[in-house]
């Protein structure tokens, strides 16, 4: 049983382009999302949180949209450049767990 | 400068070896995780830990034992029962819970191969 699913495997852009990675899950108890950036061979690295209270974050040229009706999250990067190239995980956890549960990952490609 | 450490970045063994990876962080956070990731999946929880002494098995702990005697050191020792070692594995910590922010941060990984 998938809790996070990201359904799109990969995803081009050209550079300067808004890029928008999609995430939805199923657990109605989730209260807390993230996105992580991760290159080959490295650790995810943080990009930005959003909390359940929350519909939107934002930090520089990220950000978080959640839409908790559709249990829908997604990340917009604008502008995108070719630095932003890796796979993209979306995570999600609930109050009263110290569980995080990860998707399948997006890779995106930002091209030049 | 704070964070997780892990080590080696590569480590191989032959098939039947127990193997352990280490995990240390500074950053004084109560919860250490172990994930193993493979090619085109997702993250998989092993194990986790909220306190020294005590962790709970996650989605995939089969194969797999853990130690929390320090609250710095969470390290995974991979058996001979795992019947598919090969992987890269990822340690991770978050703070002790509380309203507001639960990042979750990671090492830069080992990868295993069992030959």
């Amino acid at each position: 049983d998938q809790q996070v699913k990201q359904n799109s495997p990969s995803l081009s852009v050209q550079e300067g382009r808004i890029s928008i990675l999609n995430c939805d899950y199923t657990n109605s108890m989730f209260d807390y999302f993230l996105w992580y950036k991760k290159y080959p061979a490295e650790g995810p690295t943080f990009l930005i949180s959003i909390s359940s209270i929350k519909d939107k974050n934002e930090d520089g040229r990220f950000t978080v949209f959640l839409n908790k009706s559709a249990k829908h999250l997604s990340l917009h990067i604008v502008p995108s450049q070719p630095g932003d190239s890796a796979v993209y995980f979306c995570a999600a956890s609930h109050t009263g767990t110290y569980k995080y549960i990860f998707g399948t990952g997006t890779r995106l490609k930002v091209l030049a | 400068d704070g964070g997780i450490t892990q080590s080696p970045k590569y480590l191989f063994r032959k098939e039947g070896q127990n193997v352990t990876l280490s995990c240390e962080q500074n950053l004084n956070h109560g919860a250490l995780y172990w994930y193993r990731q493979d090619p085109g999946q997702g993250l998989r929880l092993i194990y986790y830990s909220q306190i020294v002494n005590d962790f709970q098995k996650g989605d995939i702990a089969e194969g797999y034992s853990v130690s929390r005697e320090k609250k710095e050191s969470f390290p995974l020792t991979v058996t001979s029962a795992q019947k598919n070692p090969t992987a890269f594995y990822l340690c991770a910590s978050s703070p002790a819970y509380a309203a507001g922010d639960r990042e979750q941060f990671f090492g830069p990984g080992t990868r295993l191969t069992v030959l």
